[in-house]
């Protein structure tokens, strides 16, 4: 069955970079678009970045554009979230999610249980 | 850029009643780009329903969706103890890809 295990969460500083990551199995991991979606404590659902299957097409949200960068390795199964001038207003957890259907551009379907990110000095 | 607000914010019901969560998109949207989801404490969103009203894998049929243009409605027929939870709809653009989730209703035992 799909398993995404998230990985790379911690405490940082303002300012500060952090790369999370997302290993997949149970799915042919190249054929699927993927996500990343974030929640502040106690907040609602904040979609992130998405990726489509191939890799060469990233779009954000416009909270995090310019300073992360969604990346896949098809060959190890396993997204990317890098994460540069972190603000207060990023610390969430942070899920990896897997499109609905192959190929296209879908809703997020399987979840993995995130990575907590802390932004505090 | 599509703003969906949701309604209630908290609901109260009872076991073995019906709940009935409404969506309302800023501007009328695709029905093909609806979708909800449940968040139980402590676990991670489940798709519930994409496409406006169809059920994703395994989902039982206690859960209906409906709507069009701008209102979109999640109800569940007969309520069990463990579907008291947050609730989100959520919406898709293809074209460039960008999606946006409702602030949420929480289903909460009366």
């Amino acid at each position: 069955q799909v398993q995404l295990v998230e990985s790379g969460g911690g405490v940082v500083q303002p300012g500060g970079s952090l790369r999370l990551s997302c290993a997949a199995s149970g799915f042919i991991f190249s054929h699927y678009g993927m996500h990343w979606v974030r929640q502040a404590p106690g907040k609602g659902l904040e979609w992130v970045a998405f990726i489509k299957y191939g890799g060469s097409d990233k779009y954000y949200a416009d909270s995090v554009k310019g300073r992360f960068t969604i990346s896949r390795d098809n060959s190890k199964n396993t997204l990317y979230l890098q994460m540069n001038s972190l603000r207060g207003e990023d610390t969430a957890l942070y899920y990896c999610a897997k499109d609905r259907l192959i190929y296209g551009t879908y809703e997020p379907a399987s979840w993995g249980q995130g990575t907590l990110v802390t932004v505090s000095s | 850029e599509i703003v969906l607000t949701q309604s209630p914010g908290t609901l109260s019901l009872s076991p073995g009643e019906r709940a009935t969560l409404s969506c309302r998109a800023s501007q009328s949207i695709s029905s093909n780009s609806l979708a909800w989801y449940q968040q139980k404490p402590g676990q991670a969103p489940r798709l519930l329903i994409y496409g406006a009203s169809s059920r994703a894998t395994g989902i039982p049929d206690i859960f209906s969706g409906s709507g069009s243009g701008t209102d979109f409605t999640l109800t569940i027929s007969r309520l069990e103890p463990e579907d008291f939870a947050v609730y989100y709809c959520q919406h898709h653009s293809r074209s460039p890809p960008r999606y946006t989730f409702g602030q949420g209703t929480k289903l909460e035992i009366k």
